[in-house]
């Protein structure tokens, strides 16, 4: 399975404020896949990206895949108090879809 | 569409007893997994499916047993709950598309079940 490392482990940020979550592998990625967690609910997928050099936005949030595909990041500008919660980074091998997991990065955002 | 839907939202077991989660979506998707999550380590593959009659074992699937006789159903066994199993578990489910050529879809994930072993 594919180890993904997620940075940092938890921020707080003003709300307003920029951040910028990273996941890094080893490996190779192929399908990234960005998820948000309220806790004690289930994930919500926010983008997947499959391509060297993709990038993806969705309102505030917006996710790259550089171009030796083993890293991806994950930016949001301007944060409000629903960007609070887990992002989790998985991703799936050259083959399957099995998604092998982040540990996850907490977002606190301060009024 | 109900999505993926996930039975019970949450379980508590004494040590030995077994139990199924179940697992259900309705949008036709020939791969379904699932995954345990723990405290700072992310998601973990227990078993997954991509079709039905087809299961395989993911990272841990010891304790744990699957079968898939439907398309839109995929439960999970406890055979003799421990409480290493503690956990909330989630079923999530996705069209299987072509992987080998970079054709990856998105995976929706149940709201999970949260279990607890006593």
């Amino acid at each position: 399975s594919q180890e993904l490392e997620q940075s940092p482990q938890s921020l707080i940020v003003q709300e307003g404020k920029n951040l910028t979550i990273n996941c890094t592998s080893s490996k190779t990625l192929y399908g990234l896949y960005w998820y948000k967690q309220k806790y004690g609910e289930g994930l919500i997928f926010l983008m997947m990206l499959q391509k060297g050099g993709e990038e993806k936005s969705h309102e505030k949030i917006t996710a790259k895949l550089d171009e030796k595909k083993q890293q991806s990041s994950l930016h949001i500008t301007a944060s409000q108090p629903s960007h609070a919660g887990i992002y989790l980074c998985g991703a799936a091998g050259p083959n399957d879809y099995k998604l092998s997991f982040g540990a996850g990065t907490t977002v606190t955002v301060r009024a | 569409n109900a999505g993926v839907t996930q039975t019970p939202k949450f379980q508590v077991l004494k040590t030995g007893q077994s139990m199924t989660l179940q697992c259900a979506q309705d949008m036709n998707h020939e791969y379904m997994s699932w995954y345990r999550q723990d405290p700072g380590m992310g998601l973990r593959l227990i078993h997954y499916s991509v079709g039905a009659g087809i299961t395989d074992q993911g990272e841990v699937p010891n304790g744990y047993n699957v079968s898939r006789s439907t398309t839109e159903d995929f439960p999970l066994r406890l055979l003799s709950a421990a409480p290493s199993q503690t956990s909330v578990y989630f079923c999530a489910s996705s069209f299987a598309g072509t992987s080998g050529r970079g054709d990856y879809n998105e995976q929706f994930f149940g709201p999970g079940t949260r279990l607890t072993v006593l």
